[in-house]
């Protein structure tokens, strides 16, 4: 299987900062990374896939990156309703593998 | 617009069957290059790969759970199921079903429902 490592687990930042959150697969996955917003209570929502192509209603401060074996998800100007736990998850080989997610608070 | 719900008990008991059907409308299960999917999700913890059904029938799943795990379809009521053996307490979750468009993710979920393994 291929285990997919996200950090920091946890991240509490400001109205308008960027975060970064990271994710790191133990084998090639090509660019077949995907990155989802889950808030309490709902199912994840599909924010990213093929690491970078945003999908269409996502708001532009979100956005997908890749750097050498790692795949970055960052959110410009974090607003209040960003505060959600964050999953990358690789579809490149079954089984589908997810991160173990990233909270994110607002301060 | 695709819509997946998620039905059955809510409540399991311990080594029984847990069964889920997964109401699709708006799509053909039958057609098209989607993997009808079941995904679980333990209170406070991450998400968890079950397994998935292919338009054509063919499976695939998590190899913790493939000793158990059963996913069908039945195309004439365009639905997907699934069926997990021998349950135990670790097995409580929310249950999703999903459409899984291969490299481009899993856009469309159901709302999930709580599947609880108690005496």
């Amino acid at each position: 299987d291929i285990q997919m490592t996200q950090s920091p687990s946890s991240v509490s930042a400001s109205v308008g900062d960027r975060v970064t959150i990271a994710c790191r697969p133990s084998q090639n996955i090509n660019t077949y990374l995907n990155w989802y917003q889950q808030k309490p209570g709902e199912a994840p929502k599909l924010l990213i896939f093929a690491t970078s192509k945003l999908v269409s209603g996502v708001p532009s401060r979100f956005s997908g990156s890749e750097s050498g074996t790692e795949f970055t998800l960052t959110i410009n100007s974090l607003q209040p309703e960003d505060s959600a736990t964050y999953y990358c998850q690789q579809s490149y080989k079954t089984p589908r593998t997810f991160g173990q997610g990233t909270r994110v608070e607002i301060k | 617009q695709v819509n997946l719900q998620e039905s059955g008990p809510g409540l399991v008991k311990p080594s029984e069957t847990l069964s889920l059907n997964c109401i699709v409308s708006g799509d053909s299960i039958s057609s098209g290059s989607y993997f009808w999917t079941w995904i679980r999700q333990p209170a406070g913890k991450g998400l968890e790969w079950i397994g998935r059904i292919y338009s054509s029938g063919t499976t695939s799943y998590d190899p913790s759970l493939k000793s158990r795990v059963t996913i069908s379809a039945d195309t004439s009521k365009n639905h997907f199921s699934l069926n997990l053996s021998s349950v135990t307490a670790a097995d409580t979750a929310v249950y999703y079903c999903a459409r899984d468009s291969g490299g481009m993710g899993i856009q469309h979920w159901g709302r999930g429902t709580l599947v609880t393994v108690s005496s």
